[in-house]
């Protein structure tokens, strides 16, 4: 079993639905919970991170974390054309961060 | 402010040649710094990591190597190309427990 499983997509959804990205793990060490954004052609950006279980609001950003289920989620609400990108979960491990394959989100206008 | 730089942006080479990808950070002192590897349908994959000068770890067995000459300088090479050393080289450098700072990456294809 990988340590961390995302769907790849590509998920295309109308501009201003709410999405929902998801990500599993199997590793209850895990601690911090994090999420990318990866545009075409360029290096991931840090978007939200969250410590332990629960949840964390960014304007239209929501990053939830189950620890029980082992189940992160980000939520993106009124979604625009510029959320088109590749979402990347990932974790910490030691000096590591273990990402997971990424999302590929299309935002259709 | 932190500013992570690569180069080239593009390469293409051909199977056999050798490699040579440079990445330098500024603005930090001691980072740890890593290099990544993406290629269709793989994701992220960690390919080197390192906490200090000559402290290198390898993640995954291959013909590359890296290396770390100064606090802030990473280098990623190979002697000879494979095929399936073609994708999108990232570097990054640790801020953290859950921050990384990736530079602009290189798309190399080996033909």
């Amino acid at each position: 079993q990988k340590e961390v499983e995302q769907d790849p997509g590509p998920l295309s959804v109308p501009e201003g639905a709410i999405v929902s990205l998801n990500c599993t793990y199997s590793n209850s060490a895990f601690q911090y919970f994090m999420w990318y954004r990866q545009y075409s052609r360029k290096g991931p950006e840090l978007l939200m991170y969250t410590y332990s279980s629960g949840n964390k609001e960014d304007g239209r950003f929501t990053a939830q974390v189950d620890k029980s289920s082992k189940y992160i989620s980000l939520f993106i609400r009124d979604s625009q054309p510029s959320d088109s990108a590749t979402y990347l979960c990932a974790m910490n491990r030691d000096d590591k961060i273990i990402f997971g394959k990424g999302t590929r989100l299309h935002i259709l206008p | 402010s932190q500013t992570i730089h690569q180069w080239p942006a593009t390469l293409v080479q051909p199977v056999g040649s050798p490699l040579s990808l440079e990445c330098t950070v500024e603005g930090t002192s001691n980072p740890n710094l890593y290099w990544y590897r993406q290629a269709a349908g793989r994701g992220l994959q960690l390919l080197f990591y390192s906490v200090g000068i000559g402290q290198i770890s390898s993640e995954v067995p291959q013909n590359l190597s890296a290396s770390r000459p100064q606090d802030r300088q990473f280098i990623l090479s190979s002697k000879k190309l494979l095929l399936s050393d073609s994708g999108f080289y990232l570097c990054a450098w640790g801020g953290g427990t859950y921050e990384q700072y990736f530079g602009p990456g290189t798309r190399l294809t080996v033909t």
